[in-house]
């Protein structure tokens, strides 16, 4: 089966760091995304990892274990603003050897003062 | 360059009626997706086209839902009759192609509300 693992919500402290995890069970990978929600608005793209390490854009980082099937995305400096939810998608082949993207549920980030 | 832009922004129906929204991917965009997110959740693939030709179209409930992708640029989806279960955000996306590291770039989406 498909499965994507996220926690529902975190909390953290303006100008703080937060880690938010994602694990990940599919039937093959092609490569894992990041994107970020406000609340009542689209997804846009954060980040994209295929190979295993650390991807360091900015604020933002985000890192890869494909052996361990996990990834985490690192915000540094918390701004009001990154108050959001953060959603996890894997790439993985479809029964029609195409690609699909395979979503989590999405962290909600609560930034306080 | 032009995001992608989808209407209305939201509808409220009453269940048993017919609904529509249309999307505009970005321009030169091959590949278009619909999903369809209910609070609290991920976006969950409804419909792909890869141009004018349907991709996967497997979590696409056949008896009251349809699309289209006339010309492979605008699409439209139709809910015909709508469920209680329906209400949720429609979220239009589009991609260069449709290998495996394309960014989706995500339309404002349509809030429906199916009463």
């Amino acid at each position: 089966g498909q499965n994507i693992d996220q926690p529902t919500e975190m909390t953290a402290t303006e100008g703080a760091i937060v880690q938010i995890n994602c694990t990940y069970q599919t039937s093959g990978f092609n490569g894992l995304f990041w994107y970020q929600q406000h609340a009542g608005e689209a997804p846009t793209f954060l980040s994209y990892n295929v190979l295993d390490g650390l991807e360091e854009k900015g604020r933002f980082s985000s890192f890869l274990s494909r052996s361990k099937g996990y990834s985490y995305l690192l915000l540094k400096e918390l701004q009001m603003k990154d108050s959001a939810s953060y959603l996890c998608a894997v790439s993985a082949p479809s029964m029609d050897s195409n690609y699909q993207l395979i979503w989590g549920a999405g962290t909600k980030l609560i930034i306080k003062p | 360059e032009a995001g992608v832009a989808q209407s209305p922004r939201y509808k409220i129906i009453e269940k048993r009626q017919s609904v529509a929204f249309w999307c505009n991917p970005i321009s030169g965009h091959a590949t278009l997706y619909w999903y369809q997110q209910i609070l609290g959740q991920g976006p969950k693939l409804l419909i792909q086209f890869q141009n004018n030709g349907v991709v996967d179209d497997s979590q696409l409930p056949k008896d009251r839902f349809s699309a289209e992708r006339l010309k492979g640029v605008d699409s439209t989806l139709k809910i015909q009759p709508a469920k209680l279960e329906d209400s949720a955000v429609y979220l239009c996306a589009s991609s260069l192609g449709s290998g495996t590291g394309e960014t989706q770039y995500f339309g404002p989406g349509t809030r429906l509300l199916v009463l």
